[in-house]
């Protein structure tokens, strides 16, 4: 079993709509959870990050972290076709140390 | 101010030739990441700097693979021997060194192995 666990999609969904991109983990230890997003051939971009248990909104993202059942969650509202896009779940277990990623999740959003 | 930087943007080189990569982190980043993205397989950990040093070479795949840095900075990757499975897309991150955990990209190099 991978460390984390992320559906590759590719998902697509028309605009407008609310997204939910997810990851499982396995490792306990983990306390810093990202959501990277990545356009083709570029680098990834942080978009949120958050820290131990709890919610993190900003604009149309929302992240949800649940310790106890070892899942994150990314929710994109009323989703753009400029978020169309791979988005990649990392996490760590304390500052600077190397993160995890999960494979990425290729989102399309249809206009 | 400028992010991180890579180069080359694109590499093709043949089996069997050495190549260097070259990362050149935000300035005033004192950690430095490397990282490679395989079709499908996602980011893998390769090394990580703090200052000069690498605490952490653990994710080097193979003895081939070896990486430095000098003065803080800038931060070359190097492949001796390059065999096919090392097509990738070789990352670099930076991030500050102060428990803040937030590592900023850069746009990557493709290595491409005939």
């Amino acid at each position: 079993q991978k460390e984390v666990e992320q559906d590759p999609g590719p998902l697509s969904v028309p605009e407008g709509a609310i997204v939910s991109l997810n990851c499982t983990y396995s490792n306990s230890a983990f306390q810093y959870f990202m959501w990277y997003r990545q356009y083709s051939r570029k680098g990834p971009e942080l978009l949120m990050y958050t820290y131990s248990s709890g919610n993190k909104e900003d604009g149309r993202f929302t992240a949800q972290v649940d310790k106890s059942s070892k899942y994150i969650s990314l929710f994109i509202r009323d989703s753009q076709p400029s978020d169309s896009a791979t988005y990649l779940c990392a996490m760590t277990i304390s500052g600077n140390t190397p993160l995890v990623f999960g494979k990425g999740t290729r989102l399309s959003v249809i206009a | 101010g400028a992010g991180v930087s890579q180069s080359p943007s694109n590499k093709v080189t043949e089996k069997g030739k050495d190549v260097e990569l070259r990362c050149d982190p935000i300035s005033g980043h004192t950690a430095l990441y490397w990282y490679r993205q395989s079709l499908g397989q996602g980011l893998e950990f390769l090394i990580y700097f703090q200052g000069n040093s690498a605490p952490d070479k653990s994710g080097l795949p193979s003895d081939r693979f070896s990486a430095e840095r000098t003065g803080g900075s800038v931060s070359t990757l190097t492949i001796q021997r390059t065999q096919q499975e090392d097509s990738a897309v070789y990352l670099c991150a930076s991030s500050l060194a102060s428990g803040v955990n937030e590592q900023f990209f850069g746009p990557g190099t493709r290595l491409t192995v005939l």
